[in-house]
């Protein structure tokens, strides 16, 4: 099972600002099939990026994500009031077809005002 | 536009069962693999069950593996999730989402909530 690690827990921020969140798996994601959702209070999660950086339909740009193998970063290049949430890490590199741990969450990263 | 809105969640007692429903629109629903995927404060997001598109190939996360059964209804645009022989730990909001087969989950239903409670 991998293993995906998400920090910081929290972070205090204001509108305006910039603010990268990191997600560290625990072993290599295979394809970097690594998404980011968002969820906000009451709401499902939403999905932001796929495959480490591509923007989901209708996600705005100041939303980019990068990364390769172990470690990947979402920023947020310019916060605004619905940007605080709590955001996710996922990790699709292997079917659930054959493997009972195939698909993993990270713990989330909450931004705060 | 894509939807998915699940019913069936409620307030059962340890060892009960419970069945979750998840009606889709909006999308060709026997093209697609779907999954549940609960989440608890606690545990977060877990990822619980897998179905191919044509409902021939299943698959559980090995928490509920032999207690959980998903199921799917394409003639009625449906999913579904049977939930037996439940434990206080399985209580959570349960969410349908559409794929999890080397894709992500691109649409979440709005969660049905499962409250285990003698």
């Amino acid at each position: 099972e991998i293993v995906l690690t998400q920090s910081p827990g929290t972070l205090s921020l204001s509108p305006g600002e910039r603010v990268t969140l990191s997600c560290r798996a625990s072993q290599s994601v295979s394809y970097n099939y690594l998404a980011w959702y968002q969820q906000k209070v009451g709401q499902a999660p939403r999905l932001l990026l796929s495959g480490a950086s591509t923007r989901a339909t209708g996600i705005p740009d100041r939303f980019s994500g990068s990364g390769s193998g172990t470690e990947f970063t979402l920023t947020i290049s310019r916060l605004e009031p619905e940007d605080f949430a709590v955001y996710y890490c996922q990790q699709y590199g292997t079917s659930p077809l054959y493997d009972s741990s195939a698909l993993t969450f990270g713990g989330g990263t909450k931004l705060e005002l | 536009q894509v939807q998915l809105v699940e019913s069936g969640g409620g307030l059962v007692k340890p060892g009960e069962s419970l069945r979750l429903s998840c009606a889709a629109s909006g999308f060709t629903f026997s093209d697609y693999h779907m999954s549940w995927i609960r989440q608890t404060p606690g545990k977060g997001l877990e990822w619980i069950s897998f179905i191919a598109p044509g409902g021939n190939f299943m698959n559980y996360a090995d928490s509920v593996k032999g207690r959980f059964t998903i199921s799917r209804d394409n003639a009625r645009n449906s999913l579904y999730l049977q939930l037996n022989s439940l434990r206080a730990d399985d209580a959570a909001v349960y969410y349908c989402a559409r794929e999890g087969n080397y894709k992500p989950f691109d649409f979440w239903g709005q969660g049905a909530l499962v409250t285990v409670s003698s």
